[in-house]
């Protein structure tokens, strides 16, 4: 059973430059997060996305971060012009969503490690 | 003040003793709660929903109090594999994280 699957695992790169980070979601699962975690604020949650639609973006830091859904199987998140204080780990996270029902687990992939120099 | 809160610790404890963590909420109109585990460099990984009857999990026992909105999670005969991160969760349309409580058993 493949879970989530982000890409890059590590991405180390000088501030100034795009990064993109990539999410597969779990086959059938129609919701998709986008979390950041660092030590000083913990995990937080970025966007949100329901049937690849953008639900909730009030967690995006600024105009240097954009997500997009294209389609039900990948999902982007990408940081330009990146900063030194963007690094942290990124995790992307899939659900089932049904409305009305608000228990469903979410499946996290294992995380981007990102550094910005 | 943030929205979900738990002691950071780290608690130490040896094996085979019984842990209690603790959380409060602020916001009124949270959903529904979760207990998450989360290990060192890994991602977190759903360990229980929280009920308000209460709910047991062979070792693990969570707690809800929605009127004083406060969560716990038990631990009891703790395992040197239960070390990890333990974070309090709330649903309020999304899921908000508590900074996580440390916990480590030592042999």
């Amino acid at each position: 059973d493949a879970g989530v699957i982000q890409s890059p695992r590590h991405e180390v790169t000088e501030m100034g430059q795009e990064v993109t980070l990539r999410c597969k979601p779990i086959s059938g699962h129609n919701s998709l997060f986008w979390y950041r975690q660092t030590m000083m604020r913990g995990l937080e949650l970025l966007i949100y996305f329901n049937n690849n639609v953008p639900i909730d973006d009030s967690g995006m830091p600024e105009d240097r971060f954009s997500a997009k859904m294209p389609n039900a199987s990948f999902s982007t998140l990408k940081i330009q012009p990146s900063e030194p204080r963007d690094s942290a780990v990124y995790f992307c996270a899939t659900a089932v969503y049904r409305p009305g029902v608000s228990n469903q687990p979410q499946h996290f992939g294992d995380g981007t490690r990102l550094s910005i120099l | 003040r943030k929205e979900v809160e738990q002691d950071p610790g780290p608690f130490n404890v040896p094996e085979g003793a019984t842990v209690a963590f603790n959380c409060t909420y602020s916001n009124s109109a949270s959903q529904s709660f979760f207990w998450y585990r989360q290990d060192c460099r890994k991602e977190p990984k759903l360990l229980m929903s929280v009920y308000s009857s209460g709910n047991e999990d062979g070792r693990f026992t969570a707690q809800l109090n929605r009127a004083s909105q406060y969560i716990s999670l038990l631990i009891r005969d703790s395992k040197l594999s239960d070390s990890a991160t333990y974070l309090c969760v709330v649903r309020r349309g999304k899921l908000i994280f508590g900074q996580g409580t440390e916990l480590s058993v030592k042999p």
